[in-house]
């Protein structure tokens, strides 16, 4: 079956370590998202890609990295400098990205970091 | 940017009643989602609309692109119905889901 994967589902972090959260999609899709919920807030847009070793700042980058080396996976990188990382990720794809719309959403399960 | 307001924000039901959920938004936008987060926190998209009316078992969605505003409803509703319910919309011009806004969703409880 299609969809996206992400791992690990849990997460917990000393303060001043890197993390990395992996998404994988077997999809097919070009456009990749994350996101981070925090609760009582809507979706916020961290980083997206349109296309292989492309991608772009959302509104909440700082303290983020992503790299996009091959169509199916779009890692998140939260590092040290993130002043506040503990939330809930998801990561996304859609089919395309620039059009008038994006077509339909692909979530994953989502990937929860806890900093101690 | 948009604002994208939900009501009602928590609302719990007897399995049963008919359901409904209300979105509205500021800006002309391109299109609407309904999304449904289930209690593990995976996403699952729900309807794409930018008119009229969809349905899709249970669930029918329906905008009034005048109005700015979409209900999300359910009927017989039943304790698997248990989740947030999101609304996000993008704005005209399409620009992706870069563009999308989110509301905070509806948390929806139905009670056996």
């Amino acid at each position: 079956d299609g969809g996206i994967t992400q791992s690990p589902k849990y997460l917990f972090r000393k303060e001043g370590q890197n993390v990395t959260l992996s998404c994988e999609q077997n999809l097919n899709h070009d456009a990749m998202y994350w996101y981070r919920q925090d609760p009582g807030q809507g979706l916020r847009l961290i980083y997206y890609s349109q296309i292989v070793n492309d991608f772009q700042k959302g509104d909440i980058a700082e303290g983020y990295s992503v790299s996009r080396e091959k169509k199916e996976s779009f890692p998140l990188t939260v590092t040290s400098a993130q002043k506040n990382p503990t939330a809930f990720y998801l990561c996304a794809s859609s089919i395309a990205f620039g059009s008038r719309d994006t077509g339909e959403l692909f979530f994953g399960e989502g990937s929860r970091l806890t900093v101690l | 940017k948009n604002e994208v307001e939900q009501s009602p924000q928590n609302l719990t039901a007897q399995e049963g009643e008919f359901i409904t959920i209300n979105c509205s938004y500021s800006v002309g936008i391109s299109a609407l989602h309904w999304l449904q987060q289930h209690p593990g926190g995976g996403i699952v998209s729900l309807f794409m609309l930018s008119s009229g009316k969809k349905k899709h078992g249970r669930l029918i969605a329906t905008i009034n692109i005048q109005e700015k505003h979409s209900s999300l409803h359910i009927t017989a509703s039943h304790p698997r119905d248990s989740a947030v319910y999101i609304c996000a919309v993008s704005p005209w011009g399409g620009g992706g889901a870069d563009g999308l806004t989110f509301g905070k969703g509806t948390h929806l409880i139905i009670q056996p």
